[in-house]
C-alpha cells in the first residue's frame, strides 16, 4: 500500500490564482481530512468527509472548497489564492471503528506571493 | 468546543535523560488521546493513543503516556531520551461518537535531545 499520498510537494501561486491539492489514499479509509500547519498554531481543520459524497466543514474553511466522488480522493481547491493560505498542507485518513488513529500524507508547502 | 494545550514551546533534554512532553485537553465526556511526532519536513507519525482501560499507555519508539483523568492531562513520557527523538511532537483529542473522527490539535513542542 502506498498509503496516503499528496500532489504536488511544493507549489508557488500569485494572489488571486486558483489550484488543486491532490490527495489519495489506497487503504479505503471511508474518514479523510484536509489540515492545515503553521508556525506555533499546530495543526487547524480546514474541511472533512466521512464518505463519499459526504463533506463538512473544519475550523478554517474559509477559501478552499472540498469534494469526495470516490472513497480514495479527497481534493482541495483553494479558489483564490491569498497570501494568508501559504502554508503547510496535510491530508488524513482513517479507518471506521472505535478511535481510530489518523494516517497522514507528506504534505505540500504552498507560498502565495 | 474542545481544545488542547502543549504549554512548553521546546523542550530541551540531556541524551539519556528521562523526556516528558506536557499536554491538557479541554473536551466534555471521555475523548480519544493521541500523540504524533513529526520529523523535519515530513508528514504526522502516529505514536500512541488511549481510548480505555489501563492509564498508562505504550507506544512506538519506547515512548509511553499516562492519562490522568482528574487533571484531564496525557502526558507523553520516554525513560531515556535519544538525539533521534529531536522532533515536533503534537497532542490531540477527539471526542467519543460514532462516525466523529475529528481530531483537535495542541500546538506543538518542539524536543531538543542534546548529545
Amino acid at each position: 500500500n502506498a498509503g496516503v499520498t499528496q500532489t504536488p510537494k511544493f507549489q508557488v501561486l500569485k494572489t488571486g490564482q486558483s489550484m488543486t491539492l491532490q490527495c489519495a489514499q489506497d487503504m479505503n479509509h471511508e474518514y479523510m481530512s484536509w489540515y492545515r500547519q503553521d508556525p506555533g498554531m499546530g495543526l487547524r481543520l480546514i474541511h472533512y468527509s466521512v464518505g463519499a459524497g459526504i463533506t463538512d466543514q473544519g475550523e478554517v474553511p474559509n477559501g478552499y472548497n472540498v469534494s469526495r466522488s470516490t472513497t480514495e480522493d479527497f481534493p482541495l481547491r483553494l479558489l483564490s489564492a491569498a497570501p494568508s493560505q501559504t502554508s503547510v498542507y496535510f491530508c488524513a485518513s482513517s479507518p471506521p471503528g472505535t478511535g481510530p488513529e489518523q494516517y497522514f500524507g507528506p504534505g505540500t508547502r504552498l507560498t502565495v506571493t | 468546543a474542545q481544545s488542547v494545550a502543549q504549554p512548553e514551546d521546546q523542550v530541551n533534554v540531556a541524551e539519556g535523560n528521562p523526556l516528558t512532553v506536557k499536554c491538557t485537553y479541554s473536551v466534555s465526556g471521555n475523548p480519544y488521546l493521541f500523540w504524533y511526532v513529526q520529523y523535519p519536513n515530513r508528514g504526522l507519525q502516529f505514536l500512541l493513543k488511549y481510548i480505555t482501560g489501563d492509564n498508562l499507555v505504550k507506544g512506538s519508539y519506547g515512548f509511553e503516556a499516562e492519562f490522568n483523568k482528574s487533571q484531564t492531562s496525557f502526558h507523553l513520557k520516554k525513560p531515556s531520551a535519544l538525539v533521534s527523538d529531536s522532533a515536533l511532537y503534537f497532542c490531540a483529542v477527539r471526542p467519543r461518537g460514532r462516525g466523529n473522527n475529528r481530531l483537535a490539535f495542541g500546538k506543538g513542542n518542539q524536543v531538543v535531545v542534546i548529545p
